[in-house]
């Protein structure tokens, strides 16, 4: 049963137009994160929530943009995509009550701009 | 400097050969380290964590060492369905985030 789940798999957008990219999860994690990645290219952290504190990395764009409503959703706005925004998107969770916690992803969603 | 490096690739081995991987990571407050593996076009997938003590899965050996910063996996017996990209994970202490290195491409052949 998949535990973290990213809708839609595979999303075609046009340029300049809005995007909202979603994510939930059933395994209760506190810790919830947004990468990238491109190909042939390793994930890179966009973001990440502890609980609902908001984590941005130095060098996302601000472009994107993330929401937590509650534990189980997380979603990962893209105000304005670029050509250049064309890429994998993967959401995982983990748990920071454990000291050696693994992260869970979602299947990602592949997003496309045209 | 990355907060997580790995060996460059691709390693092109033949089946049943032996391989390691490193990975080197600047935040000496670390406090937990994973090796993924990915496959083309899918979500990386939790191959191993690694322990201080060094940990073994099969044909797979973890090591990490702390004093020089650095983790390694060792996969013995190389099989074709060994091949995809090995990225090693560190959680960066304090931030509680997952870091990802680089990635390293294993290619395995006949």
């Amino acid at each position: 049963d998949a535990m973290v789940i990213q809708n839609p798999r595979y999303q075609v957008t046009q340029f300049g137009k809005p995007v909202t990219l979603s994510c939930s999860q059933t395994l209760n994690h506190n810790v919830m994160y947004w990468y990238q990645q491109k190909s042939s290219q390793a994930p890179k952290l966009l973001f990440h929530y502890y609980d609902k504190d908001f984590n941005n990395e130095a060098d996302t764009p601000d472009n994107f943009q993330s929401r937590r409503p509650n534990t189980s959703f997380c979603f990962l706005d893209i105000r304005s995509p670029g050509l250049g925004d064309a890429a994998m998107y993967l959401c995982a969770t983990s748990s920071a009550a454990q000291v050696s916690t693994e992260a869970f992803f979602g299947q990602g969603t592949r997003l496309t701009v045209v | 400097r990355k907060e997580v490096e790995q060996d460059p690739g691709p390693f092109n081995v033949p089946e049943g050969a032996t391989v390691a991987f490193n990975c080197t990571y600047s935040n000496s407050a670390s406090q937990s380290f994973f090796w993924y593996r990915q496959d083309c076009r899918k979500e990386p997938k939790l191959l191993m964590s690694v322990y201080s003590s060094g940990n073994e899965d099969g044909r797979f050996t973890a090591q990490l060492n702390r004093a020089s910063q650095y983790i390694s996996l060792l996969i013995r017996d190389s099989k074709l369905s060994d091949s995809a990209t090995y990225l090693c994970v560190v959680n960066i202490a304090g931030f509680q985030k997952l870091v990802f290195g680089t990635g390293t491409r294993l290619l395995v052949s006949p």
